[in-house]
This record gives C-alpha cells, structure tokens and sequence, in this order.
C-alpha cells in the first residue's frame, strides 16, 4: 500500500456521461498530480495541485477538470466523456512541490475508466 | 522538447541480466526515474538518478546514464519471475511532472 487512495479502483460509464475520480493523498503530503495512461497517448500528466492551488498544468482537456479541497484530497471531473477517453488515471501526491525524490513523489493504484 | 523513448518488448531466461534502454531528448533533465508496473497495480519507484551522475548501483539494478547520447539504461542482474512487468524511464525537467517513456514489457521465462 503506497499510502495514496484512489477511488474507484473501476468505473463503466457511457458516452457523454460526467464522472468524478477521488484520490487522497499520503499523510502529509501537500501536493498531488493527476496522470493519464491510456493506450494512444502513453502515460501523460494532466494537472497538479499544492495545498489547494493549481500549481502546473499539462495535456489536460477543456473537458476535464480538478480541484483540491482543504482536507488535501482531489477530485478529478471528467464531463462529455468520449470513448477514447477510456484509460487508468492515477494520482500521485508528494510532500513539495517537486519530483525531487526527497519530496516522495508516490503513485497511488489507479482508477480505470471505461466508456462504452 | 520531451519525448522518451523505450523498446517495446524484452524477453530474457530466469538467472540471466535483462537490460532495458531509453532514450530521451531533453538536456535539462535532473532527475531520471525507473518505474515498474505490474498487472492491475500502480507504478512503482524503482530507482532514479541524479543527471551529474554516471551510474548508480542498487542491489541487484545498475542505473547507467550517458548524458552525450541522452541514454539511460536499468540492468536488473539474476532476473526472476517476479521481474515480469513493464518498465518505464522517467525525466523530471521543470521539476513538477514527470514525463514518461513508452515503456518496455519485460517477460522473464523459466
């Protein structure tokens, strides 16, 4: 258990639908960032947050969005959804606001998104 | 500008050293990362090293990093089954992201 918490660990939904992917971040850590995996793209970051304020921001859709509430978790909204936005989305949290290793840039398990 | 690139497929015996390979493109790398996913799980930290570094040593991963061909490379000695998954190369550029390669799926057979 690396300490970051996704939920759901799996979601179907259909096209055109909105849904919302939670993640809590390891205790302590104040930053957390969203990935996208899928298979067209690879692995792709989309957002980052530290302590409730978006801090950089990366392929992410006009479609998608984010925030990050005062007890330091984040959802991640997904709206008008298209197949091909079917993939796993992972959060990561860290205690700064870098990849520096000493920050403990950890990865939680994932959400997998389905869209049919 | 980033890309990373990785070979897709590695297949290796039990007992024998696998070595995976990325390229990058960015100079201003400062850190470069290791990753391991296996099936239905997250990604896991391996190993990473700093770019004024040349090799790092860590039990049984060797890092080699040749920042004139943009080259770094994970050798894992006495390969086992459990070794089976994917691999990502990660670099750190700005410090916020990490931009991933393509990753390369490691098949260890007995």
């Amino acid at each position: 258990d690396s300490g970051v918490t996704q939920t759901p660990k799996h979601l179907i939904t259909a096209t055109g639908q909105r849904v919302t992917l939670r993640c809590s971040p390891r205790s302590g850590d104040l930053s957390v960032y969203w990935y996208q995996q899928s298979l067209d793209q690879g692995l792709q970051f989309l957002i980052q947050y530290y302590n409730g304020e978006e801090r950089a921001k990366g392929n992410i859709l006009e479609r998608f969005s984010a925030q990050q509430f005062p007890d330091l978790h984040s959802e991640l909204n997904l709206s008008s959804l298209e197949l091909g936005d079917s993939a796993l989305y992972f959060c990561a949290s860290s205690v700064g606001q870098g990849t520096d290793p000493a920050y403990g840039y950890t990865f939680g398990s994932g959400t997998r998104l389905t869209v049919v | 500008g980033e890309d990373v690139e990785q070979s897709l497929f590695l297949s290796v015996r039990e007992g024998d050293s696998s070595v995976i390979n990325c390229t990058y493109t960015d100079s201003s790398s400062t850190y470069l990362y290791w990753y391991k996913q296996e099936p239905g799980a997250g990604l896991q930290l391996l190993t990473y090293i700093f770019s004024n570094m040349d090799m790092k040593q860590d039990q049984r991963l060797t890092v080699l990093l040749n920042k004139k061909d943009k080259h770094l490379s994970l050798r894992i000695a006495d390969t086992q089954t459990g070794d089976s998954a994917i691999y990502f190369c990660a670099e750190s550029i700005w410090g916020n992201k990490l931009t991933f390669g393509t990753g390369t799926q490691l098949k260890v057979e007995l």
